[in-house]
């Protein structure tokens, strides 16, 4: 039962362009939502995060938006770095406080 | 700070045998969390440990078990090891009860079951 969905798992952009990730939920309790970024070898790191009282987070370059009635939420990168080339996890916090993640989709930013 | 480390970072074991990961928390932080990444998915909870007591479990089998101790660190270990097993295995440490659920990630063990 895979409760967080990331339904792409690559996505090619060119440098300076925006890149956008999207990531679906089925459990209307999540409340916490996250973004990680991971490099080969390396452990995930912490990106941005929202809560559910929110629709929109912003973090220099990063921006998160919730829309909770259609349990979607996409993370936008502005402008895209070669640097940003990673995997990207979304992930959400449950009722137990664990986090649970997406399969993650994977991102190449072109110079 | 130090960050969170665990070991070994690569390691090969055979079907059937027996593996002991092992996690050293983030200074400050109580709470640790393993997780198993298998290729091409996304890190899948295996369980959490609070006041050296487990603290939630994900669909993990009974072979899947784990301490933590005093000073926070933990160990993951996994018996009858089987070809499924071949994974990397994260670990987090956080801080219980902190609103922005501030998890650390060590980088990740990874285990080969041949």
């Amino acid at each position: 039962d895979q409760q967080v969905k990331q339904n792409s798992p690559s996505l090619s952009v060119q440098e300076g362009r925006i890149s956008i990730l999207n990531c679906d939920y089925t459990n209307s309790m999540f409340d916490y939502f996250l973004w990680y970024k991971k490099y080969p070898a390396e452990g995930p790191t912490f990106l941005i995060s929202i809560s559910s009282i929110k629709d929109k987070n912003e973090d220099g370059r990063f921006t998160v938006f919730l829309n909770k009635s259609a349990k979607h939420l996409s993370l936008h990168i502005v402008p895209s770095q070669p640097g940003d080339s990673a995997v990207y996890f979304c992930a959400a916090i449950n009722q137990g406080g664990k986090l649970i993640f997406g399969q993650g989709t994977e991102l190449s930013v072109k110079p | 700070e130090t960050g969170v480390t665990q070991s070994p970072t690569h390691l090969i074991k055979t079907r059937g045998q027996q593996v002991t990961l092992r996690c050293s928390s983030q200074s400050g932080h109580n709470t640790v969390s393993w997780y198993q990444q298998a290729l091409g998915q996304g890190p899948q909870f295996i369980f959490q440990y609070y006041r050296e007591e487990e603290n939630g479990r994900g669909n993990f089998p009974p072979r899947f078990s784990g301490l933590q101790f005093p000073n926070y660190s933990s160990e993951l270990n996994v018996n009858a090891l089987e070809l499924d097993d071949s994974a990397l295995y994260l670990c987090a440490s956080s801080i219980r009860g902190r609103g922005n659920y501030g998890y650390t990630f060590g980088s990740g063990t990874r285990l080969t079951v041949v």
